[in-house]
Order: structure tokens, then sequence, then C-alpha cells
């Protein structure tokens, strides 16, 4: 599978705890981005990296949220403290040279109960 | 249709129809367009895009039309199947190539 992959598809977590993400993109694609998705709405954008450069942060990513990519290949993205209203899907994408359309991957859905 | 809450638009749509999703964008400066199809518990799967230079441009069954007079944007599929009931959203490319996602309308295709 040539795709963006991203583990685990799914987490359940308590209130409180810290969770940790893992996007692995497309190989050999520079820019890595990742989107947040609650149910009914569009992906909304969280940060993206140029190789292992966080170049943007949306205000969506409070100071609990933390993302790395630090050889420029996969990435994580880190919730601390996670509350109630972290629940979404977190979606995953890269892109290459150019301009051509991101490819995403199968995101991480996240319950925080 | 109307959207409330957590409602999306939705088109409902009998096998073999044609069908049309719309949708507004926001900023006159973006200069390229994608719709993505995304289907229960998947991420959004690329259908077609199209830059603000052209005002049509057409794949295998769909057809993107682009009006940035009124800032609207169309996807047109053709010959509608079972599979193609998914949510579709548009994005439009606003600035440093981060994509800016519309809120969607559920195809729902009828056999």
């Amino acid at each position: 599978d040539t795709g963006v992959s991203q583990d685990p598809r799914h987490k359940i977590t308590k209130r409180g705890q810290n969770v940790t993400f893992r996007c692995d993109p497309i190989s050999e694609h520079n820019r890595l981005y990742w989107y947040r998705q609650t149910l009914g709405q569009g992906p909304e954008f969280l940060t993206y990296f140029q190789n292992e450069a966080q170049l943007e942060k949306s205000r969506l990513l409070s100071d609990r949220f933390s993302a790395e990519r630090p050889k420029g290949s996969f990435s994580t993205l880190e919730i601390q403290r996670t509350e109630q209203g972290d629940s979404a899907m977190y979606l995953c994408a890269s892109i290459g040279q150019g301009n051509s359309p991101l490819h995403f991957g199968n995101g991480t859905r996240l319950t925080v109960t | 249709g109307e959207s409330v809450g957590l409602h999306l638009p939705t088109l409902s749509v009998q096998e073999g129809d044609n069908s049309i999703i719309n949708c507004a964008y926001s900023n006159s400066a973006s200069d390229y367009f994608i719709w993505y199809k995304q289907e229960s518990g998947k991420g959004p799967q690329f259908i077609i895009d199209i830059r603000s230079n052209m005002d049509k441009r057409q794949g295998q069954r769909v057809t993107v039309l682009l009006n940035k007079t009124v800032k609207h944007l169309s996807l047109q599929i053709a010959a509608t199947q079972p599979g193609d009931s998914a949510v579709y959203f548009c994005a439009e490319n606003n600035q440093g190539g981060k994509l800016i996602f519309g809120q969607g309308t559920e195809l729902s295709v009828k056999p």
C-alpha cells in the first residue's frame, strides 16, 4: 500500500489522558498536513510541515496539541490532557512537489470519554 | 437541502441519472479547487481538480465547472451509480497550499 497510512485507526481514551497519533505519508512527499474533522463537517486545517519544518499552525491548535516530523518522513500528533471536545477524526495528508492534490489517509478516530 | 447544525445538505438521485453538486467558495484569490469524495469511515478521496484559469474540466463520468464571477463550483456526475453514494466536499487552495473545505453534500443513490 503506497498511500498515506495512519495509526491507530481508532482510539478511545479517558479525559485528561495524553494520546499520540502517527502518520506515514506517501514516500517522497515533502509536505505533510494534519486536519481535524467532526461529524457532519468538512476537514479543518490544523498544521503542516515542509520536510521537517513546521510552517503553519491553525488557531485551532491549542497549546495542548503538538506535532512533529523529526526526520521529514513520518509525523506524530500529540494531544495532552485530552478533553471531550477533542473527540474527532484526525486526518493526515501529504503532497509532493508542485501543484497536485492532497492525498489523505483514512484518519484516526479519537473518542474522549 | 437546508443545513442546520450537524445536518449536511443532501441530494438523492435515482441510479442512472445525472447528479449536480454545488459549492460556493469564499476567497476570490483562490486559484485551485478540488472535489473530494468521502465514504463512511474513510478519508477524503480525490475526484477532480481545476485551476482558476479554466472554467470547465472533465474526467471519467465527472465534470467540474468553475464560475469565478459568482465564486461557484459544481460537480456533475454522469450516470450516477450506487457506489457514488458518499459525502462530497469542495476545497479551495487558500494561500500556502493549505486547503479550506466546504461543508459537504451527502449524495444518496437509489437503485
